[in-house]
């Protein structure tokens, strides 16, 4: 089954770090570009970060610049988000999404169930 | 970053009529060397994740239904569900993708009259 599963959410004080891990299935991990997409309580989509194939461009919305990191592992067909610092604006279920599209284009043809974040004291 | 604005915030439409959502973003996403608009719309149902329906601006994902159209050009977009069924109750995002960050609409609330 073509399957995106996301884990490691979870409760964290402001200022503290998780790291969420997404566990592709079913497809050829290696060969997608993947992003990860949030969704704030009461609030709207908003993308998160990207990375390409081979891990060589990544992408963030200004507001996690410098505190969150994305990568992957294609041999453990996993995409990761590092969180560092994090604010209670973070608070957030966090979706792992898989790319479709053409030459810096991409849309999300693929999308996992969520994992919860909240951020507070 | 690309600002995009969807109306309305909500609507009631009742059961096999036509819903009408607009979406308007603050530059073109028309890229002149493919003459493609970079927009997407997906649709969020209570508790699942995020389904995306038309990419393209108006070319619709395999296996989304034909009531589902998309239509607009350079700076202005709709989504229309000709005949709303039950099925249909969702949160409706509209997306640009020409640049990053890849930014969305607030998001527009279907309901059933």
């Amino acid at each position: 089954e073509v399957q995106l599963v996301e884990s490691g959410g979870g409760l964290v004080q402001p200022g503290g770090s998780l790291r969420l891990s997404c566990a592709a299935s079913g497809f050829n991990f290696s060969i997608y570009s993947m992003s990860w997409v949030r969704r704030a309580p009461g609030k709207g989509l908003e993308w998160v970060a990207n990375i390409k194939q081979d891990e060589n461009e990544k992408s963030y919305v200004d507001s996690v610049k410098g505190r969150f990191t994305i990568s992957r592992d294609n041999a453990k067909n996993s995409l990761y988000l590092q969180m560092n610092n994090l604010r209670g604006e973070d608070t957030a279920v966090y979706y792992c999404a898989r790319d479709a599209g053409e030459s810096g284009h991409y849309t999300s043809n693929l999308w996992g169930q969520g994992t919860l974040v909240t951020v507070s004291s | 970053d690309i600002v995009v604005t969807q109306s309305p915030d909500s609507l009631a439409v009742s059961l096999g009529e036509r819903a009408t959502i607009n979406c308007k973003s603050s530059q073109s996403v028309l890229y002149s060397s493919t003459n493609k608009n970079y927009l997407a719309w997906y649709q969020q149902k209570p508790g699942q994740p995020p389904k995306l329906l038309i990419y393209w601006a108006s070319t619709r994902e395999s296996g989304v239904p034909d009531r589902f159209s998309g239509s607009g050009s350079v700076t202005d977009f709709t989504l229309t569900i000709s005949t709303l069924q039950a099925e249909d109750v969702a949160v409706y995002y509209c997306q640009q993708y020409y640049n990053t960050p890849r930014t969305f609409g607030q998001g527009t609330k279907v309901e059933i009259k």
